[in-house]
Formats: C-alpha cells, sequence, structure tokens
C-alpha cells in the first residue's frame, strides 16, 4: 500500500527565512495531497488540497510543489512568522478506489525564532 | 460551518481497563474517522465509519473497538489499555469519501498509569 516519508521531522527557522518540508510517496496512482497545519493543543487545519494535475499551488505565505515524476510533494514557506511555528503534515490519497483512505507523514514540527 | 467535539479532551487509565472516547459532528458528514498520533509516527487510522451503523477497520484496529449508532457521533473504545500507553485519538468526519479531505477534532490525550 501507500507510504509516505515526510523529512525533516524538526525544523528551526528564523522569521524571514524560508522553510522547506517534503514528503516522497510511493503510489504513482495517487491523486490528492493535502498539508495540514496544527497548532500546539489544536486540532489539524487544512492548509491546502493538491490535485494531480496542478504542479504548482500558491497559498498565502507559501508555496506547494508537486512533483509527479519524482512522487514528491514540497511545501515551502516563504519568509517564515512566528505564527508559524507549528506541525505540518502532508496526507496523499488515491482516488481510484471507492473510498479514499489518506495515508500521512510522520509530521514536521516548525519553530520560527524571532 | 460546523464543529467536531471530542470528549473527554484527557483521559487517565489503569492497566486492562476498558476506556470510550467519543466523537460528535454537526457537518451532516456521512464519513467519520479515527486516528491514532504517535510523536514521530504521524496519524494511523483505527476505525471508520461510511455511514450510520457502518464499522471498516483500519491499519491500527487490533484493541480497539468502534460505534457509530447515529450519523452525528462515532465512539471509539480501548478494549484493554495497555500501560505506559500514552497518545492522542484524532476523530474526524469528511465532506466526501472520495477525495480524502477530512475535518479534525481537537484530540484526546489517553495516558495509562
Amino acid at each position: 500500500g501507500e507510504q509516505v516519508e515526510q523529512r525533516p521531522p524538526h525544523l528551526s527557522v528564523r522569521e524571514g527565512d524560508s522553510a522547506v518540508i517534503t514528503c516522497t510517496y510511493t503510489d504513482p496512482n495517487s491523486y490528492y495531497f493535502f498539508w495540514y497545519k496544527q497548532e500546539p493543543g489544536a486540532s489539524l487545519q487544512l492548509l491546502m488540497k493538491v490535485f494531480s494535475s496542478t504542479e504548482i499551488n500558491e497559498g498565502q505565505g507559501f508555496t506547494v510543489l508537486l512533483n509527479k515524476k519524482d512522487k514528491r510533494l514540497s511545501l515551502n514557506l516563504t519568509a517564515a512568522h512566528p505564527g508559524d511555528s507549528a506541525a505540518y503534515f502532508c496526507a496523499v490519497s488515491a482516488a481510484s478506489s471507492s473510498f479514499s483512505k489518506l495515508v500521512f507523514g510522520q509530521g514536521t514540527s516548525l519553530s520560527v525564532v524571532p | 460551518g460546523g464543529i467536531i467535539t471530542q470528549t473527554p479532551k484527557f483521559l487517565i487509565g489503569q492497566e486492562g481497563q476498558k476506556l470510550t472516547l467519543k466523537c460528535q459532528q454537526n457537518f451532516n458528514h456521512d464519513t467519520m474517522y479515527w486516528y491514532r498520533q504517535d510523536s514521530g509516527k504521524g496519524l494511523r487510522l483505527i476505525y471508520y465509519s461510511i455511514t450510520e451503523n457502518d464499522l471498516q477497520k483500519g491499519d491500527l484496529s487490533e484493541g480497539y473497538d468502534a460505534s457509530r449508532e447515529k450519523k452525528s457521533s462515532f465512539s471509539l473504545t480501548v478494549t484493554s489499555a495497555q500501560k505506559n500507553e500514552m497518545a492522542v485519538f484524532l476523530c474526524a468526519s469528511s465532506i466526501d469519501r472520495n477525495t480524502g479531505q477530512l475535518y479534525f477534532g481537537e484530540g484526546s490525550k489517553l495516558t495509562v498509569l
């Protein structure tokens, strides 16, 4: 079945620097990709949903890149600020089955230092 | 919008004890999920339910039971808590079971003494 590897497990950057989190997956039929953000003591909130047809997705203060050839998904926070400090999880699902099971990465704990 | 409410937020039990976690959602979503979150291991699926009274095992179902008696609620039971077990259990629901977009509760933290 699908396996997802997320790196790095911990990341510390200075305010204003960029931060990159990467996930690799194994199932070439994967079709939907997600990034979730979890602030301390809070639930996971959807950051972005990506379809396999779109390679570059831009949000507010971040970019998500999808490289289907290398089966790699990355989250790039540009000019990180302390409010970005949280745990980030990627998740991958394949829509070919009648039920789409999400497989999560191991998570990255991001700390943005003022 | 809607909300997913998990109770209790913190649960402390004894080894061998049966412990139950509850989850309520008012999204009117059909599909609900229970995940276990361990540090450094991401989220692992324990049970999910496509509709009322439906139960499906996930990757980590051994040692757990689940119950979906109403569309809005989904319960998870740890059948025999293991000593030194500590994890966060996350309940989620999805608007569409084919695209995998989930909405999560805040979690229930289990500690076994």
